[in-house]
């Protein structure tokens, strides 16, 4: 079993949806975690960034942390075309450079 | 500010055949990493450095090597190439920020092993 397992889809929303992303795990140890935007063809860059359990809010982008169900997810409100990206969910047990990845989640915003 | 550079954008390798991923960052960050990423796998970590002359293993290390003589510079060397080892590979520099480390990626280097 991986440590972090994550949805592949593809997820396909019209524009304006709420679009909620997620993944599970399986290491309780986890403290930290981030959400990454990957475009076709480029490296990942760094979007949400949470530590232990609650929400986090930037923008139209929200993270939720669940610790006691080994569950995170990223809310997009009012979804855009440029917002079809891959999005990838990452943790670690400690603020070190150790991440575990989920594999991805294929998101395509329709105008 | 280039960030972080990765050279070659794209590479064909023969089974056996030895070669250097190059990976380079002007942001004086300590911290470096190399990734590779598999489809449905995600990322995963090969090796990582926290500073000048320190490497340590990441996840998946069997087959490559790595040093950091500068803060620069972290190249990534397969020593005999293997078709499992066609994969994009990420280079990433990181600092400091809000209590976690804040990773900036390379734009990747396609490596297909024949």
């Amino acid at each position: 079993q991986k440590e972090v397992e994550q949805d592949p889809g593809p997820l396909s929303v019209p524009e304006g949806a709420i679009v909620s992303l997620n993944c599970t795990y399986s290491n309780s140890a986890f403290q930290y975690f981030m959400w990454y935007r990957q475009y076709s063809r480029k490296g990942p860059e760094l979007l949400m960034y949470t530590y232990s359990s609650g929400n986090k809010e930037d923008g139209r982008f929200t993270a939720q942390v669940d610790k006691s169900s080994k569950y995170i997810s990223l809310f997009i409100r009012d979804s855009q075309p440029s917002d079809s990206a891959t999005y990838l969910c990452a943790m670690s047990v400690s603020d070190n450079n150790d991440m575990r990845f989920g594999a991805g989640t294929r998101l395509t915003v329709k105008p | 500010n280039a960030g972080v550079t990765q050279t070659p954008k794209f590479q064909v390798l023969k089974t056996g055949q030895s070669m250097t991923l190059q990976c380079a960052q002007d942001m004086n960050h300590e911290y470096m990493s190399w990734y590779r990423q598999d489809p449905g796998m995600g990322l995963r970590l090969i090796h990582y450095s926290v500073g000048a002359g320190i490497t340590d293993q990441g996840e998946v290390p069997n087959g490559y090597n790595v040093s950091r003589s500068t803060t620069e510079d972290f190249p990534l060397r397969l020593l005999s190439a293997a078709p499992s080892q066609t994969s994009v590979y990420f280079c990433a520099s990181s600092h400091r920020k809000r209590g976690t480390y804040e990773q900036y990626f390379g734009p990747g280097t396609r490596l297909t092993v024949t």
